[in-house]
């Protein structure tokens, strides 16, 4: 099945700080790919997401370009903000049958100090 | 619009005990997912329903976790019996059905300990 791996973190930023968190995946043909967030004691939610390759995702300042050249998914943003402060994970579906289930990266930790 | 409504938010049990999760989907979603949550393992799926139907249940861990959705508003999963190693955060999940939408729409979580 397709499988996806992230930087691990904590990642520490000052505020204002541009922002990379790596994404590499591994998958049969090329399947949609998502980042997701999770803020302190909440569940998750889409950030943003890319359908095919070379298509860029984007969303509160969060950019993710679809590189199949190099498979790979990187979050950025150019100048993040303490409320930014979160854990983000990398997704793609299981597999090109899986429907919306998918495969989560191990998540990044994200910490903005003022 | 109410978004996944997931009960109880924290519970705290002991060893060998029934835990019972329990999760109402959005309103015309059709697909159903349940999450574990830790920080070993990060966020694995455990099962997922479509149309009500268990589509996959290969990361059920074990016979002492079931799940069921009687019907297109209500979904439990059951531990029984607990042990520590299942304390995390359960996580539902549902979703419209239709390939590759990837969106997801999470509850706020059960947060569990087994002591």
């Amino acid at each position: 099945g397709n499988s996806v791996t992230q930087m691990e973190g904590p990642v520490t930023l000052s505020e204002e700080a541009f922002l990379t968190i790596n994404c590499t995946y591994t998958a049969t043909g090329y399947p949609s790919l998502f980042w997701y967030v999770q803020y302190p004691g909440e569940g998750l939610q889409l950030l943003l997401k890319a359908t095919k390759a070379d298509d860029k995702g984007s969303n509160k300042g969060f950019e993710a370009t679809y590189r199949k050249e190099t498979t790979s998914f990187h979050l950025e943003k150019g100048s993040v903000q303490v409320s930014d402060s979160a854990v983000y994970f990398c997704a793609l579906p299981f597999n090109n049958n899986a429907g919306n289930m998918l495969t989560f990266g191990g998540g990044t930790r994200l910490m903005v100090k003022p | 619009d109410a978004g996944v409504i997931q009960s109880p938010r924290h519970e705290v049990t002991e060893m060998g005990q029934e835990v019972t999760l329990r999760c109402k989907p959005i309103s015309g979603h059709n697909s159903l997912f349940w999450y574990r949550q830790t920080m070993m393992r990060g966020l694995e799926l455990l099962i997922y329903f479509n149309n009500n139907v268990p589509i996959d249940d290969s990361g059920m861990p074990e016979d002492r976790f079931s799940a069921k959705m009687p019907n297109a508003s209500f979904s439990t999963l059951k531990i029984q019996p607990s042990e520590p190693r299942d304390s995390a955060v359960y996580f539902c999940a549902s979703s419209l059905g239709g390939f590759n939408t990837g969106e997801l729409f999470f509850g706020e979580g059960s947060r569990l300990t087994v002591l």
